[in-house]
């Protein structure tokens, strides 16, 4: 049982360039997140996702797309990268809230640095 | 907008000592309450999870309690060991409308337990 997995790992970016952040998770889990992690500002929520099909914007959505094509995949989108993106990205799964155990599983995380 | 403090940022103890990381909050209307820890480099793993309703939550050498009428959270460690070093996460769950189940982080606590 893998949980939630990240791909890739490590990546390095010049500006402007783009790229696909892919999330999977194998918990059959209705709810999904992306969110980055930066230094003094903690966790913060970019977008989720409450079922296929569903996105919506959290709380530092600019500059970032995402789709859920399939339940058990998320993805991050960055259209044209910037050096404020530079962060580490997790990705993250849950039930849906009312189910009980709403306990969000995180994925070992993206670090991401745009040059 | 829910904001989560946690103290201290660090703190650093001999191994056998007990304890207390506090987390405090400004809306008291949540649905959750979530402690975290994450090891250097790597993801979040989710340690203890409190519904609103309940008012603590045991697991081994961990305790956490939630007092909503206070905004605030305690998590217990008891006879703390080096493997604890890490830094542990406050996460509150929002309550209503388009915040159900979305998380606010804290910023941390990061413990170092020393032999």
């Amino acid at each position: 049982n893998a949980g939630v997995t990240q791909t890739p790992k490590f990546r390095v970016l010049k500006t402007g360039q783009s790229m696909t952040l892919l999330c999977a998770q194998d918990m059959n889990h209705e709810y999904m997140y992306w969110y980055r992690q930066d230094p003094g500002m903690g966790l913060r929520l970019i977008h989720y996702s409450v079922g296929e099909g569903t996105t919506a914007k959290g709380e530092v959505p600019d500059g970032y797309n995402v789709s859920r094509l399939k339940k058990q995949n998320f993805l991050l989108g960055l259209e044209s990268a910037a050096p404020s993106q530079t962060s580490v990205y997790f990705c993250a799964s849950s039930r849906r809230p009312g189910q009980g155990g709403e306990t969000q599983y995180f994925g070992p995380g993206t670090r991401l640095l745009v040059l | 907008k829910q904001e989560v403090t946690q103290i201290p940022a660090a703190l650093s103890v001999p191994e056998g000592e007990n304890l207390v990381l506090n987390c405090s909050f400004t809306d008291s209307a949540i649905y959750n309450l979530q402690w975290f820890r994450q090891d250097p480099g790597k993801g979040l793993t989710s340690l203890l999870l409190i519904q609103s309703s309940q008012r603590e939550q045991t697991s081994g050498r961990l305790n956490a309690s939630l007092d909503k009428s206070s905004g605030r959270s305690t998590l217990y460690i008891a006879a703390s060991q080096p493997g604890d070093s890490a830094t542990y996460l406050c996460a509150l769950g929002g309550a209503g409308g388009t915040s159900y189940g979305k998380l606010t982080f804290g910023q941390g606590t990061i413990l170092t337990v020393h032999p």
